[in-house]
């Protein structure tokens, strides 16, 4: 089955600690997202990658890290500069070039930091 | 600054009435519009979009409408099921090269039985 999976579906952390979320793709798509939700807030881009080894920042990248060493993972890592890392975080991935604007998503984790 | 802006955060209807959910953006760039639903602690799932080029788009009981001119649009349900009881969010693409979405903060959708 094609899909994206991210995990743990539940992660608690520590306040101070780094805590890196896995989001991994067998869609064969180029382009790899980040986002995370809080209520009442949509969804935020954080980060994204259109192709490998290339990232860019999205509207709220402070406190957070991204590598893209492989076309089928978009690792995030939530750092201790984060000030408000517990959210919902979804990764999604999609096509490129024209009409490939459709993002899938994965189950998302949520993130609790004490 | 709200490109995308979903003005109701929740409406309620009578199963097998219409629903229509309403968003409206600012950006006059955006040439792409999709439609997401989501139920809680899952992701967003893909429903309907269209593209700056038509004016509506159709597919079964979901029919999305586009106004340029308004810089609105909204998603028609009919006939409404419980089932799709959920948070709708609305999201625009600027196109181009740039895959990137804006969503909107989502309308939460109650079918009642």
């Amino acid at each position: 089955d094609g899909g994206i999976t991210q995990s743990p579906k539940y992660l608690f952390r520590k306040e101070g600690q780094n805590v890196t979320l896995s989001c991994e793709q067998n869609l064969n798509h180029d382009a790899m997202y980040w986002y995370r939700q809080d209520p009442g807030q949509g969804l935020r881009l954080i980060y994204y990658s259109q192709i490998v080894n290339d990232f860019q920042k999205g509207d709220i990248a402070e406190g957070y890290s991204v590598s893209r060493e492989k076309k089928e993972s978009f690792p995030l890592t939530v750092t201790s500069a984060q000030k408000n890392p517990t959210a919902f975080y979804l990764c999604a991935s999609s096509l490129t070039g024209s009409h490939s604007y459709e993002q899938y998503f994965g189950p998302g984790t949520r993130l609790t930091v004490t | 600054d709200q490109q995308v802006k979903q003005n109701s955060p929740s409406l309620s209807v009578q199963e097998g009435r219409i629903s229509i959910l309403n968003c409206d953006y600012t950006n006059s760039m955006f040439d792409y519009f999709l439609w997401y639903k989501k139920y809680p602690a899952e992701g967003p799932t893909f429903l309907i979009s269209i593209s700056s080029i038509k004016d509506k788009n159709e597919d079964g009981r979901f029919t999305v409408f586009l106004n340029k001119s308004a810089k609105h649009l909204s998603l028609h349900i009919v006939p409404s099921q419980p089932g799709d009881s959920a948070v709708y969010f609305c999201a625009a693409s600027g196109g181009g090269s740039n895959y990137k979405l804006t969503f909107g903060k989502g309308t939460l959708l109650t079918v009642n039985p």
